[in-house]
């Protein structure tokens, strides 16, 4: 069973910093792995979707790449904002279509 | 505006009495697929749909049912609602593909309380 690992699961950190999350998976038989955002109260924003065949996705400051033979996927975000902060969520989705989240990194970003 | 719309988005209820959580998009989106989120546990699928009158179960489903009579809808249904299932539930949908579904779509989440 797919189990999905993310570390750390709380970041503090000054505005203007450069960051990484990761997220680590078990099992590297995946269609594709997807970083979302969730904000409190709300339901989850889409980030990146990386499929099993590409190495990294970038939109704008925030860059997520995949190495699905060692089971890891990072999002580096760049010059961080208050704006930022978040509870950054990642998910696996292999052949059964049944996404495997993780718990999750709760990122404050102060000014 | 592209967006996946779920109602109530609050509710407190008794055990044993039928509920229905509607969610509705309006993307035209072949997949649909249900979801609740636990503290500690995060967010595990209960019932997904990969097109009108084809449902499949996820991690969770016991307890709920699902029908998806129309593309644009995709209710959830707990018969005999139990307090274990007070929790957050998102609704979700997604174009598909053959490498299987594209970013999802989620909707604002329903919070409910079964006493």
């Amino acid at each position: 069973k797919q189990e999905v690992t993310q570390i750390p699961a709380a970041l503090s950190v000054p505005e203007g910093e450069n960051l990484v999350l990761n997220c680590s998976f078990t099992d590297s038989a995946i269609y594709n792995l997807q970083w979302f955002r969730q904000d409190p109260g709300k339901g989850l924003t889409s980030l990146l979707l990386i499929q099993s065949s590409q190495r990294e996705q970038t939109s704008g400051r925030l860059n997520a790449s995949l190495d699905k033979s060692s089971g890891r996927s990072t999002l580096y975000i760049a010059a961080s904002q208050p704006g930022d902060s978040a509870t950054y969520l990642c998910a696996v989705t292999g052949g059964s279509y049944i996404p495997t989240f993780g718990r999750g990194t709760s990122l404050i970003v102060h000014p | 505006e592209a967006q996946v719309t779920q109602n109530p988005r609050y509710l407190i209820t008794v055990t044993g009495k039928k509920l229905t959580v509607t969610c509705s998009q309006n993307m035209n989106h072949e997949y649909m697929s249900w979801y609740r989120q636990d503290p500690g546990l995060g967010l595990r699928q209960i019932y997904y749909s990969m097109n009108v009158e084809v449902t499949d179960k996820g991690d969770v489903p016991e307890g709920y049912k699902v029908s998806r009579k129309e593309k644009r809808n995709f209710p959830l249904i707990l018969e005999s609602p139990s307090p274990n299932q007070t929790s957050l539930y998102f609704c979700a949908s997604s174009p598909m593909s053959e490498t299987g579904n594209q970013p999802q779509h989620f909707g604002d989440g329903t919070r409910l309380s079964i006493l």
